[in-house]
């Protein structure tokens, strides 16, 4: 069990260009998250799967973000057409569902070290 | 909807002294509540979790902190700050199992020798 694996870790472009990150979860857990974090603000959420299943998205993505997880177990985000207010970390989590749902069983939400993203 | 409100982005204390992490938060239903740090180039790293049961939660490195329904809050403590204690603390809320986490803003503590 190695983490939750992000790529790249940077990732400097100019604006109008297409980026595209990739989250590679801790094996077996079936949710993953995005989240996009600006300098000097908490996290914010963006969208999160469960296994394939794209279950809810933020206002926050807009059109020209679009997230997918096609076998349920890494993940891509892509960013078209970059604005310098894309500027961000972005963050991804994974968690394990458990098959049991009780409060006694939360199924942590493990963070990866991000990718950041410069719009120049 | 949910929310979490972390009074003072910035908290100075001296090594030895107590830390006290301000977190309140607004929730619909009962609340799961996360308290994260994050070191300068790292990931978040859970330092503790409420969920149910004994409002007193003990977490990683001395941090606890107390659920107080009445007050809405979920205040960090540590009793006696360290250097390597220096680093930016996130509170969090969640409705439940994996469910998605709404953070606040985000305190940033620092620690003097």
């Amino acid at each position: 069990d190695t983490g939750v694996s992000q790529n790249p870790r940077h990732k400097i472009t100019k604006r109008g260009q297409n980026v595209t990150f990739r989250c590679d979860p801790i094996s077996e857990h079936n949710r993953l998250y995005w989240y996009r974090q600006t300098l000097g603000q908490g996290p914010e959420f963006l969208t999160y799967f469960q296994n394939e299943a794209q279950l809810e998205k933020s206002r926050l993505l807009s059109d020209r973000f679009s997230a997918e997880r096609p076998k349920g177990s890494f993940s891509t985000l892509e960013i078209q057409r970059t604005e310098q207010g894309d500027s961000a970390m972005y963050l991804c989590a994974s968690s394990l569902l458990p098959l049991t749902l009780d409060r006694h069983n939360t199924g942590e939400l493990f963070f990866g070290e991000g990718s950041r993203l410069t719009v120049l | 909807a949910q929310s979490v409100t972390q009074l003072g982005s910035h908290v100075s204390v001296s090594e030895g002294a107590l830390v006290l992490l301000r977190c309140n938060y607004s929730s619909s239903v009962p609340p799961y509540l996360f308290w994260y740090v994050q070191y300068p180039n790292q990931g978040l790293q859970l330092l503790l979790k409420y969920t149910t049961g004994a409002t007193l939660v003990k977490g990683i490195n001395g941090f606890e902190a107390e659920f107080k329904k009445s007050e809405t809050s979920f205040h960090l403590t540590k009793p006696s700050a360290h250097m390597s204690d220096a680093a930016e603390y996130f509170c969090a809320v969640s409705r439940g199992n994996t469910d998605k986490l709404i953070f606040g803003t985000g305190t940033r503590l620092q620690v003097f020798p």
